[in-house]
């Protein structure tokens, strides 16, 4: 079946450091993938997503690209705020929006 | 507009009892979702409605839990009898449409089975 394996935090980074949070999926057909964060105390939210192979997400600074050859998503920021504290989901979805599959999450604690 | 609503918030129980979560999607959302959240884990998909159709239910335990989308807008969620496993956020999310699109998310219903 479908499977999500991220990176396993937590990430500490001091503000205005470069972030890669990795994310790996298995898959078939041609799934949908997604970024979600949650920040403290509040619900799940979409970050980004990508609908097909090449293509780039892009988000409040964050990116991320779909590459099929190596099934990766990564997200990455350039420079992280404090306010980018938060745990991030990396997310698949089937060929016509089913079966969502989540991973574990990666905590990510930016210190001034 | 307004979000998805869930309540209870905060639910406290003993093993072997029920209980019942309800969901308010967005306004027009044909898309629901329930999914089990553990402590440290990411969120498990239990149920997801298409209207008030069930189009994945493979990872809802049958023998204990159960989901109603009636007249394709609120949804419950009951777990009868309930296990000390089952402790977790229940997330309800809704999408305008069934196929790739944004999921908005609730709030959660922190369960706690003592």
């Amino acid at each position: 079946g479908n499977s999500v394996t991220q990176m396993e935090g937590p990430v500490t980074l001091s503000e205005e450091a470069f972030l890669t949070i990795n994310c790996t999926y298995t898959a078939t057909g041609y799934p949908s993938l997604f970024w979600y964060v949650q920040y403290p105390g509040e619900g799940l939210q979409l970050l980004l997503k990508a609908t097909k192979a090449d293509d780039k997400g892009s988000n409040k600074g964050f990116e991320a690209t779909y590459r099929k050859e190596t099934t990766s998503f990564h997200l990455e920021k350039g420079s992280v705020q404090v306010s980018d504290s938060a745990v991030y989901f990396c997310a698949l979805s089937g060929n016509y929006g089913q079966n969502f599959v989540f991973g574990p999450g990666t905590r990510l604690s930016v210190l001034p | 507009e307004a979000g998805v609503a869930q309540s209870p918030r905060y639910k406290i129980i003993e093993k072997r009892q029920s209980v019942a979560f309800w969901c308010n999607p967005i306004s027009g959302h044909a898309t629901l979702y329930w999914y089990q959240q553990i402590l440290g884990q990411g969120p498990k998909l239990l149920i997801q409605f298409q209207n008030n159709g069930v189009v994945d239910d493979s990872q809802l335990p049958k023998d204990r839990f159960s989901a109603e989308r009636l007249k394709g807008v609120d949804s419950t969620l009951k777990i009868q009898p309930a296990k000390l496993e089952d402790s977790a956020v229940y997330l309800c999310a809704s999408s305008l449409e069934r196929e790739i699109t944004e999921q908005y998310f609730g709030p959660g219903t922190r369960l706690t089975v003592t």
